[in-house]
């Protein structure tokens, strides 16, 4: 089983609609949880953190985090072409250690 | 956010040759340093962890003696991959942070090496 696991898309979404990336753990002692956007060829860029159960919101992106479910997901408000990219999930588990997901790649169709 | 710069962003060696990866910190001191490799439609696996004026900690399955870090300074640390082969060829990311585990931690710019 692997740590860190997503959908690996690709997800195509319309123009102005909500994309709905999701993420699951295996280590129930994570308490740090991360959505990174990763443009081909380029390195990852933070884009959200969440530490506590419930939702979080910042601009157009929102991440919800179960952690009774081992379960996080990002949502993007009104899907722009220029968020068309790979989104990352990583966990800080409870060594300490950050863990990526194999992403989810986001097309944005106009 | 703080500004993490690795040098060089693509590189293209001859297999059996080495090639050194810089990493620098711009505008803060970076007591830990982290190296990524990413195989295409893959995740960043990570290398080693390294701490200034200390001995890197690598991975399970990541030869200490191939991928040579060295973390002399508070702003750079480097990675040497020696006797490099075809298989070598990915994507090799830093990142480096100011402070302890709950510092964040901010990405270079990523290195694209090919080996042929």
């Amino acid at each position: 089983q692997k740590e860190v696991e997503q959908n690996s898309g690709p997800l195509s979404v319309p123009e102005g609609a909500i994309a709905s990336l999701n993420c699951t753990y295996s280590d129930r002692g994570s308490q740090s949880f991360f959505w990174y956007r990763q443009y081909s060829g380029k390195s990852p860029e933070l884009i959200m953190s969440i530490y506590s159960n419930g939702d979080k919101e910042d601009g157009r992106f929102t991440a919800q985090l179960n952690k009774a479910s081992q379960y996080v997901s990002l949502l993007i408000r009104d899907s722009q072409p220029s968020d068309s990219a790979t989104y990352l999930c990583a966990v800080k588990n409870s060594w300490g250690k950050l863990q990526f997901g194999a992403g989810t790649q986001v097309v944005v169709t106009p | 956010g703080a500004v993490v710069s690795q040098h060089p962003s693509r590189v293209i060696c001859k297999s059996g040759t080495s090639v050194k990866i810089e990493c620098r910190s711009l505008d803060f001191q970076a007591t830990t340093m982290f190296w990524y490799r990413q195989f295409p439609k893959q995740s960043l696996m990570l290398m080693a962890t390294s701490n200034e004026g200390s001995k890197a900690t690598y991975e399970q399955g990541v030869e200490k003696d191939k991928f040579l870090i060295n973390h002399a300074s508070l702003t750079l640390s480097t990675l040497t991959v020696t006797s490099a082969h075809p298989e070598d060829s990915s994507f090799y990311i830093c990142s480096a942070r100011e402070g302890g585990e709950n510092t964040e931690a901010f990405f270079g710019q990523g290195t694209r090496l090919t080996v042929v």
